[in-house]
């Protein structure tokens, strides 16, 4: 199976700034089948970004994705207050779909 | 609105059984396949299967085979999880999640609240 790893574990900004998540698959993603997620504490999680860089539905443009192969990351341009939370990427190019162990955004 | 709505927190003795129900609205059920994620207590999410509720095929993480089952019943537009031969660290909270797609398991876009499943002597 596809193993992804994401870094940092966690990562701490302040609002306004800019956030930079990775995650880095052990075999290549095939056609960029890539998602993120979001999870606030409590909830489910939500569908950030699909195939790398496809925004998914409400999601605002500070959001961004990007990579191929083995290598993938989410951009936030600008840091707004409710964007501090769990991400999560998960791949759904070769069965069975895996998800990375999570980055938590954290407020500095 | 696209809603999945699921059943109540349960818990179940280790070697018991459990069914967890997801109804779904707002969108046509057949359109679109369902993936179950569970989550165990403070930790990431884990991909355990997906269903096309056309045709009912499905598709088991190998982790999971032989021990859970995924249906559907199209004429409640319901899908159900059920898992067997609990143990503790089956103790989790269960989402069901709408597929982008039908044809194979791919990113989910809307999920069901979630339940959770405490497996406890």
């Amino acid at each position: 199976e596809i193993v992804l790893t994401q870094s940092p574990d966690t990562l701490s900004l302040s609002p306004g700034e800019r956030a930079t998540l990775s995650c880095r698959a052990s075999q290549s993603v095939s056609s960029s089948f890539l998602a993120w997620y979001q999870q606030k504490l409590g909830q489910a999680p939500r569908l950030l970004m699909y195939g790398t860089s496809v925004r998914a539905t409400d999601i605002p443009d500070r959001f961004s994705g990007s990579g191929s192969g083995t290598d993938f990351t989410l951009t936030i341009s600008r840091l707004e207050p409710e964007d501090f939370a769990v991400y999560y990427c998960q791949q759904y190019g070769r069965s069975p779909i895996t998800f990375g162990q999570g980055t938590r955004l954290e407020i500095k | 609105q696209v809603q999945l709505v699921q059943s109540g927190t349960q818990v179940k003795k280790p070697g018991a059984s459990v069914k967890v129900s997801c109804k779904a609205s707002g969108y046509t059920f057949t359109n679109y396949g369902i993936s179950w994620v569970r989550q165990a207590p403070g930790q990431g999410l884990e991909w355990m299967g997906w269903i096309s509720t056309s045709n009912g095929y499905t598709y088991y993480t190998q982790k999971f085979q032989g021990r859970v089952t995924l249906s559907t019943d199209t004429s409640t537009s319901t899908a159900d999880m059920e898992l067997r031969s609990l143990r503790s660290d089956d103790t989790a909270v269960y989402y069901c999640a709408r597929d982008l797609d039908i044809v194979v398991a791919t990113a989910v876009d809307y999920w069901g609240q979630g339940t959770l499943v405490t497996v406890s002597s």
